[in-house]
């Protein structure tokens, strides 16, 4: 079946750090891969995806690159800001699950000024 | 404003204590789902609806019923909780495709004495 994998957090950085948090996947055929993010107290919202080999998603300074030959998306931002402080999930959408949604365990980000 | 709405966002109950949380979407969202959040284990879909009167087991049904008269409105159903169903609930919506983004809502944190 489907899975995703993320690092472990929790990640604590300090203001204008560099975040890399991982995230890999396995998944029949080409899923759709996305990052959702969680701020406290509240629902999860769609931060970018990507739906082929190659495509990068960006928003709010946030990047991360499909790369079909490591099965990874890997989620990086130049300098991070206390208000990034979040949990961070890795999630992926496949064809042949309908449009279910199979995420990662999630990464708590604390960035602290 | 577009959003999914969930009741209630709090409810401490008694195990076999038959309880409704209900879900509602104003965005005419064909797909519609229901997921636990647990710690370290990210987020796990109950039941998914594709349309009107189509709803499926997702990765964690056991203990859960769902229904879908209306396109808008989504219950999830627990006819006789238990505590290991304590967690926190998400309901979430999107255009039927599989790579659209799916809009959650704020959760609903259950727990089962």
């Amino acid at each position: 079946g489907n899975s995703v994998t993320q690092m472990e957090g929790p990640v604590t950085l300090s203001e204008e750090a560099f975040l890399t948090i991982n995230c890999t996947y396995t998944a029949t055929g080409y899923p759709s891969l996305f990052w959702y993010v969680q701020y406290p107290g509240e629902g999860l919202q769609l931060l970018l995806k990507a739906t082929k080999a190659d495509d990068k998603g960006s928003n709010k300074g946030f990047e991360a690159t499909y790369r079909k030959e490591t099965t990874s998306f890997h989620l990086e931002k130049g300098s991070v800001q206390v208000s990034d402080s979040a949990v961070y999930f890795c999630a992926l959408s496949a064809y042949n699950a309908g449009n279910m949604l199979t995420f990662g365990g999630g990464t708590r980000l604390m960035v602290k000024p | 404003e577009a959003q999914v709405t969930q009741n209630p966002r709090y409810l401490i109950t008694v195990t076999g204590k038959k309880l409704t949380v209900t879900c509602s979407q104003n965005m005419n969202h064909e797909y519609m789902s229901w997921y636990r959040q647990d710690p370290g284990l990210g987020l796990r879909q109950i039941y998914y609806s594709m349309n009107v009167e189509v709803t499926d087991k997702g990765d964690v049904p056991e203990g859960y019923k769902v229904s879908r008269k209306e396109k808008r409105n989504f219950p999830l159903i627990l006819e006789s909780p238990s505590p290991n169903q304590t967690s926190l609930y998400f309901c979430a919506s999107s255009l039927a495709s599989g790579n659209n983004e799916q809009f959650f809502g704020p959760g609903t944190r259950l727990t089962v004495l």
